[in-house]
């Protein structure tokens, strides 16, 4: 299974915008790359993902590098609510067949007022 | 539209009772995923199923641990004789799309919490 690699935590300034990266050196050519995350006590929540151009959505931005080995979720203004544990996966063929979600140990990420 | 629904939210169960896990996916939605996170761990996938069909179990316990999605009703996550080490949250999901493409996104429930005392 291609693997991701993210800092364990970051720490953010609330109305400040925040940069998570993801490295994925050993992604293939067909995996699409996912951001979930998860609040304290609550089930994981869609963020955003995308294959190859970077995406934009109503909860945040996704950059992809070019050589699609790194990418960068990207929230515009981090608010209180954005505290949560952010997981950047890796999905398709190349990585899982049947859609599974392998969840790494994530980005803490805390949002200070 | 309602999201994906579990029940109990918790469930207190002593060692050696069973434990069943609900749920229902969203409207539509016919793959349903199993992931359970034991305490202070992360998600871990158990087993990924399509109405009435075991898709991927490669994730689930080789014992005491059952799941199906019958052709009507939720679908349902069984732990026969419970130990203390079963006690986790649950996370159901479900996908709209026929896996594997990679660009399929996973709707997930608040989860079951179970302990086991």
């Amino acid at each position: 299974d291609a693997k991701t690699t993210q800092p364990n935590s970051m720490e953010s300034n609330e109305e400040e915008p925040v940069h998570l990266p993801c490295n994925h050196s050993t992604i293939s050519g067909t995996d699409y790359i996912h951001w979930y995350r998860q609040l304290p006590s609550q089930g994981p929540e869609y963020v955003i993902h995308g294959l190859t151009s970077n995406v934009n959505n109503r909860m945040a931005s996704l950059a992809i590098a070019e050589d699609r080995k790194s990418s960068t979720l990207i929230l515009h203004r981090a608010t209180l609510r954005d505290a949560a544990v952010y997981y950047c996966i890796l999905s398709g063929p190349g990585s899982s067949n049947t859609g599974k979600l392998i969840f790494g140990q994530g980005t803490t990420l805390q949002v200070k007022p | 539209n309602a999201g994906v629904m579990q029940n109990p939210r918790h469930l207190v169960r002593r060692r050696g009772q069973e434990a069943r896990l609900r749920c229902s996916p969203m409207k539509g939605h016919s793959h349903v995923y199993w992931y359970r996170q034991l305490p202070e761990e992360g998600l871990k996938f158990m087993v990924y199923l399509q109405k009435e069909n075991i898709i991927d179990e490669s994730g689930m316990p080789k014992e005491r641990f059952s799941a199906e999605f019958p052709k009507e009703g939720p679908s349902i996550l069984r732990i026969q004789q419970v130990v203390r080490g079963d006690s986790a949250a649950y996370f159901c999901a479900s996908s709209p799309q026929v896996a594997g493409g990679g660009g399929e996104t996973q709707y997930f429930g608040p989860g079951t919490r179970l302990l086991v005392l």
